[in-house]
């Protein structure tokens, strides 16, 4: 156990509907991650946030938002959805900035875009 | 885009057999190089975080090198197990004034046959 939680684990909606997507990080971790993972793809990396604030974008989509708020859990929303947009979404946390160590992956939330 | 490269994509080795990956990133702005062991339907675990050029890290049977000045760095795997079927992923960190990066490769996906 990682200590990052994720929900929901898995999901199935239909497209051009919206979905929120939560992480909550390990205890006094300021640093989230979120990375998606579609199929024969590697983990492509969308957005990171450290403490409330927006540190890095990646390869995020403009439908694509998320935020991290005080108590440091973040939510992914994914709106306007495709079918392309079916992936397996991480989270992934670690203490700070600089840190040079481990990121702490969540189990995961599989969403299906029917 | 940076780009993080593992080869072979996929292997198949008999228990018994030793292995090894290779995982290539670009030598600027290097601060640090993971690997990752991924098991279906489970998060990303570290196996090493690696800091400095001709870093060796061993747990067990595994064991991993190091080399920032050309860039790659290898994955040993002696005497496979079943148990070591998974996909071992890489994971390039470079340094930036807004924080950390972390650039995952596509992985190398392990079968050992028992």
């Amino acid at each position: 156990d990682s200590g990052v939680t994720q929900t929901p684990k898995h999901l199935i909606t239909a497209t051009g509907q919206r979905v929120t997507l939560r992480c909550s990080p390990r205890s006094g971790d300021l640093s989230v991650y979120w990375y998606q993972q579609s199929l024969d793809q590697g983990l492509q990396f969308l957005i990171q946030y450290y403490n409330g604030e927006e540190r890095a974008k990646g390869n995020i989509l403009e439908r694509f938002s998320a935020q991290q708020f005080p108590d440091l859990h973040s939510e992914l929303n994914l709106s306007s959805l495709e079918l392309g947009d079916s992936a397996l979404y991480f989270c992934a946390s670690n203490p700070f900035l600089a840190y040079t160590g481990e990121l702490f992956f969540g189990e995961g939330s599989r969403l299906t875009v029917l | 885009i940076l780009n993080v490269e593992q080869s072979p994509q996929s292997l198949h080795v008999q228990e018994g057999d030793s292995t090894n990956f290779t995982c290539s990133f670009p030598s600027s702005n290097f601060y640090a190089l993971h690997w990752y062991r991924w098991e279906t339907a489970k998060s990303p675990e570290a196996l090493f975080v690696m800091t400095l050029n001709g870093d060796e890290k061993k747990k067990g049977r595994i064991s991993a090198t190091l080399n920032t000045k050309e860039g790659y760095s290898y994955l040993y795997i002696k005497g496979s197990q079943p148990e070591d079927s998974a996909t071992y992923l890489c994971a390039f960190i470079e340094r930036l004034d807004t924080g950390n990066q972390f650039y995952f490769g596509t992985g190398t996906s392990l079968t050992v046959i028992p």
